[in-house]
C-alpha cells in the first residue's frame, strides 16, 4: 500500500515570495491533515479536513495561509506572501475513522 | 486542553541496552489514546506503537513496548536491545477523543545510540 506523498520535499524562497505544497493521501483516506513542524519543537495542526470540508483551521493564519481539498483527494496547501517564520517542515497526514494517523515524508521549507 | 510533556531533550544510549522515554499527558477525557512517532533525520513521522486507555494490557510492538501507568497519566515508550538504526526524535501525541482528531504532540526526545 502507498504512503502519504508529498512534493516538494525541499523548497527555497525569499520572504514575500509564494509557495505551494501538495499532498496524496493514503487512498480511502478520508482525513487529511496538514501539520507545521518549526525546529525544536513537536508538529501543530494547521488544517483539518474531512473529505473535502475542512474540520478545524483554528490554528491556520489566514492572512497568509490557505489550503484546498477540492476533490476530497489530493490538498494543497499555499503561503503567500510567506514570512521568515514561516520556515519548518510541512508535514501532511492522513487517515481513516478511529486508525492511526499516518505521514508523509514532509516538506522542508526555507525562507530566507 | 490536552498537553503532552516530554522531559528528557536528549539521551544518549549504549547500543544494544534497552531505553525508557518518558511521556507524560494531561487529559480529562475518559477514552483517549497515546501515540508514539519516530522522526529519523529524513523528516518523515513513523508510526510506532499506540495504546488505548481501555486497554487491558500494556501495548508491544516488537521491540517496542509502552509502560502505560493510567493512575500517574505517563505512557513512557520502552526500546529493548537499541540499535544503531533507533537514532532519532521520538514523540508521544495524544488526540483529544480517540478518532479522527487532530494530535497534540509533546516536544519530542532526541535520542542518540551509541556504538
Amino acid at each position: 500500500e502507498a504512503g502519504v506523498a508529498q512534493s516538494p520535499r525541499y523548497k527555497i524562497i525569499e520572504k514575500r515570495q509564494s509557495v505551494a505544497f501538495w499532498c496524496n493521501p493514503i487512498s480511502g483516506h478520508a482525513t487529511l491533515y496538514w501539520y507545521q513542524q518549526i525546529l525544536g519543537q513537536g508538529p501543530k495542526l494547521l488544517i483539518q479536513f474531512q473529505n473535502n470540508g475542512v474540520v478545524d483551521d483554528s490554528q491556520l493564519p489566514k492572512d497568509r495561509f490557505s489550503a484546498e481539498r477540492l476533490k476530497g483527494v489530493d490538498s494543497t496547501l499555499k503561503i503567500q506572501p510567506a514570512k521568515l517564520e514561516d520556515s519548518a517542515v510541512y508535514l501532511c497526514a492522513s487517515t481513516t475513522y478511529q486508525e492511526t494517523q499516518y505521514f508523509g515524508p514532509g516538506t522542508r521549507l526555507l525562507v530566507l | 486542553a490536552q498537553k503532552i510533556t516530554q522531559t528528557q531533550p536528549g539521551m544518549f544510549v549504549q547500543e544494544k541496552e534497552a531505553v525508557t522515554l518518558d511521556c507524560t499527558y494531561d487529559t480529562s477525557d475518559q477514552s483517549y489514546g497515546l501515540f508514539w512517532y519516530k522522526q529519523p533525520s529524513s523528516g518523515e513521522m513513523i508510526f510506532l506503537i499506540y495504546q488505548g486507555s481501555y486497554d487491558e494490557q500494556n501495548a508491544t510492538e516488537g521491540r517496542y513496548s509502552l509502560n502505560f501507568q493510567k493512575a500517574r497519566k505517563s505512557a513512557n515508550l520502552v526500546i529493548s536491545a537499541s540499535q544503531l538504526g533507533d537514532s532519532a526524535m521520538y514523540f508521544c501525541a495524544n488526540p483529544p477523543n480517540f478518532g479522527n482528531e487532530k494530535l497534540t504532540f509533546g516536544t519530542g526526545t532526541r535520542l542518540t545510540i551509541i556504538p
